[in-house]
């Protein structure tokens, strides 16, 4: 079974200022989907960025970028200029791909909560 | 421009009480879900459905019965709620055929039992 794990519960970063929250996942598959979703106080859950694992380019988003380490079962998650609207819970997911009677539901972690501070 | 649109945002039942949850999608996605969100814990499966007519248990499905009313409508039902079943639950979509395969998620209900 896939497994994900974001080891930081609580972080927090200046504004202007570069973060990165971390995330660890476990599977025997070889290709897949990682996600990175932000939930901020409203509660809705908003996709950030998307990697898929064929993909070797890391994926960007404006000032969201993710550091792919397909080896290393790695990805991280890097905002560059923290702004004061980034302050949220941050979730890392996995997503196996549909053939092979996925389910094609998400495999989430445990979150991480970042503040942006003035 | 709806998505995925959830009822209610807010409830408080009496153990014992039953409910649905409400879900409906307007992006013609084959695949539905049910998620629920407690603290220090993420997102857990709790049913989904592949296609209209067709339901499966997810990670956490104890508690629960769901309904895939057609292809745009997916509700859950708590027979007989508990005070574990307190919790914040998500309902999503997705097409899992498509290229950019992502999931779209309500608003989400907050339920607390009490």
């Amino acid at each position: 079974a896939q497994t994900v794990t974001q080891s930081q519960p609580e972080m927090s970063v200046q504004e202007a200022e570069t973060v990165t929250l971390s995330c660890t996942y476990d599977t025997s598959e070889s290709n897949y989907y990682l996600f990175w979703y932000k939930q901020p106080p409203s509660r809705q859950m908003i996709l950030v960025i998307r990697q898929e694992a064929y993909k070797q380019q890391n994926a960007t988003e404006n000032r969201f970028s993710v550091n792919f380490q397909k080896a290393a079962k790695s990805f991280s998650l890097k905002i560059s200029d923290s702004q004061l609207g980034d302050t949220a819970m941050y979730f890392c997911a996995f997503m196996k791909p549909i053939y092979g009677g996925s389910q094609g539901n998400l495999i989430f972690g445990k979150g991480t909560k970042l503040s942006v501070k003035p | 421009n709806a998505g995925v649109t959830q009822t209610p945002k807010f409830q408080v039942l009496k153990t014992g009480q039953s409910m649905t949850l409400q879900c409906a999608q307007d992006m013609n996605h084959n695949s539905m879900y049910w998620y629920r969100q407690d603290p220090g814990m993420g997102l857990r499966l709790i049913y989904y459905s592949a296609s209209e007519g067709t339901t499966d248990k997810g990670e956490v499905p104890n508690g629960y019965n769901v309904s895939r009313l057609n292809k745009r409508e997916f509700s859950l039902r708590l027979e007989s709620a508990a005070p574990s079943q307190t919790s914040v639950y998500f309902c999503a979509s997705s097409d899992r055929t498509g290229p950019n395969t992502e999931a779209f998620f309500g608003q989400g209900t907050r339920l607390t039992v009490v």
